[in-house]
C-alpha cells in the first residue's frame, strides 16, 4: 500500500485566501485523524472521522476550519479565510479500528499564510 | 489535558542509555509513544495499554503505570538512528476522542 497521501506538501498563501488540503488514507482504514503541528502547541488533534462520520471536532480552532470526508478514501481540511497564525504542519493519519490501534502518518502539509 | 514530557532534550554519545518519560494528569487507557526525525511525520514505536505491561523490540522499550497515570521509553545503547523528537501520545480512560493527545516531545540527539 502507498500508505496516506496528502497534498499539496507545501502551500503558501496570502491571509485571507482559502486553502484546502487534501488526505487519502490506506485502503480499509476506517478512522481518519487531522493533526497540526506547531513549535508553540505541538501536536495537536482537530477533528477525526469514523467511517467517513466525524465523530469529534473539538479541536477546530475556529468556524474558519471545517472538514469533510465525502467518502472512505478521501478527507479535505479547509481553512477559509486564511490568517498567518493557521501556518503550520498539517497531518492526516488513518488506523484501521480506532482505539488502541497504530495511527499512519501521512507525510503532512506544510502551510505557510502570509 | 496534554501529557507532559521530560526532559525537553538530551545530547548523548552513542551507545549511551536514555529514559523519557511521560506523565498525565487523567485516568489513562493507553499511551502510544513516537518518533519524528525533522521534516518527516511521526513513525509509530509501541503502544502500551493499562496494565502496567512492559513492551519493546530491539534496543527501546517502555512501561507503562497505570496507578501513577506514568509512561517511560527507554533507549538502550543508543544508537544514531536514534536522533529524533520523541511524542507520546494518549488516550484517556473515560472515553471520548479516540484520537491522540500528544505532549510537546523530546528532542534526542545522539553524537558519534
Amino acid at each position: 500500500d502507498a500508505g496516506v497521501i496528502q497534498s499539496p506538501r507545501h502551500e503558501v498563501t496570502e491571509m485571507g485566501q482559502e486553502v484546502t488540503l487534501r488526505c487519502k488514507p490506506i485502503s480499509g482504514h476506517d478512522y481518519l485523524f487531522w493533526y497540526r503541528q506547531t513549535m508553540m502547541r505541538g501536536l495537536e488533534l482537530l477533528i477525526y472521522f469514523n467511517n467517513n462520520v466525524p465523530i469529534d471536532d473539538s479541536g477546530m480552532p475556529e468556524d474558519r476550519f471545517s472538514a469533510k470526508m465525502p467518502n472512505a478514501s478521501f478527507s479535505t481540511l479547509k481553512i477559509q479565510p486564511s490568517e498567518p497564525r493557521d501556518s503550520a504542519v498539517y497531518f492526516c493519519a488513518s488506523t484501521l479500528s480506532g482505539r488502541v490501534d497504530t495511527q499512519y502518518f501521512g507525510p503532512g502539509t506544510r502551510l505557510t499564510v502570509l | 489535558q496534554q501529557p507532559v514530557q521530560s526532559p525537553q532534550a538530551v545530547i548523548l554519545r552513542e551507545g549511551e542509555d536514555a529514559v523519557i518519560n511521560c506523565s498525565s494528569s487523567k485516568a489513562l487507557y493507553s499511551v502510544h509513544w513516537y518518533r519524528q526525525k525533522h521534516g518527516e511525520a511521526p513513525v509509530f514505536l509501541m503502544i502500551l495499554l493499562k496494565g502496567g505491561e512492559q513492551k519493546g523490540h530491539d534496543k527501546i522499550s517502555a512501561s507503562f503505570n497505570e496507578k501513577k497515570q506514568q509512561s517511560s521509553l527507554y533507549l538502550t545503547a543508543s544508537q544514531l538512528s536514534y536522533s529524533g523528537t520523541y511524542f507520546c501520545g494518549t488516550e484517556s480512560s473515560g472515553g471520548g476522542a479516540d484520537g491522540l493527545t500528544f505532549g510537546k516531545g523530546t528532542h534526542l540527539i545522539i553524537q558519534p
